[in-house]
């Protein structure tokens, strides 16, 4: 198994510009969740899902949007990218949200 | 608004035990868990669990409010940054603290 895929693994963008990050899995697992790290504020809740067709908002979801069409794939959009959302950004999967949550590599964002 | 607290810094010498600590404010939360993040990598699970429990040389200690994770004979390769998160809320996600930086002295 590859586990959690994400792509890109670096990005830069321009403010206003907008882009999809890629998160896959293919452990089959139902949760999945998008995290950004930023210095001295640990990792922080975008949006996740609870399994296909399934998405709730986290605790910093402003700015974002997500779709869960297939168990294995969901995608974190940016429609006006804003410096504000200059990060690391981290997807994870996990059987159900009591369980192990597996991360992905990271995708490095930066917005000018 | 649910907080999870935990200290910024920690060091220790080489063969130490070092424990770093962490308390929450989350009025339904569940379980503790323990992640370990190197930068450039994907964080990783150390511990969990909502009672003491031991992974290798990993421990968690357990407290309705509070955990501790005691790291035993610590090394120069576990300089990394430690996540203390709680599992809460209907669908069970977890809330991080912001995050230890271990630095370990030879």
């Amino acid at each position: 198994n590859a586990g959690v895929t994400q792509t890109p693994k670096f990005q830069v963008l321009k403010t206003g510009q907008s882009m999809t990050l890629q998160c896959a899995q293919d452990m089959n697992h139902e949760y999945m969740s998008w995290y950004r790290q930023d210095p001295g504020m640990g990792l922080r809740l975008i949006h996740y899902s609870v399994g296909a067709g399934i998405t709730d908002q986290g605790e910093v979801p402003n700015g974002y949007n997500v779709s869960r069409s297939t168990t294995e794939d969901f995608p974190l959009r940016l429609l006006s990218a804003a410096p504000s959302q200059t990060s690391v950004y981290f997807c994870a999967s996990s059987p159900q949200g009591t369980d192990e949550q597996y991360f992905g590599p990271g995708t490095r964002l930066t917005v000018t | 608004k649910d907080q999870v607290f935990q200290p910024s810094t920690v060091a220790s010498s080489e063969g130490a035990v070092v424990e770093i600590f962490c308390n929450h404010s989350v009025s339904n939360a569940y379980n503790f868990f323990w992640y370990l993040h190197f930068p450039g990598c994907a964080p990783r699970l150390l511990v969990k669990g909502s009672k003491p429990s031991q992974q290798g040389r990993y421990n968690m200690t357990y407290e309705r409010f509070s955990s501790s994770l005691l790291i035993l004979q610590v090394r120069e390769a576990d300089a990394a940054v430690y996540y203390c998160a709680v599992e809460c809320g209907s669908a069970r996600q977890l809330t991080f603290g912001s995050g230890t930086q271990l630095t370990v002295l030879p």
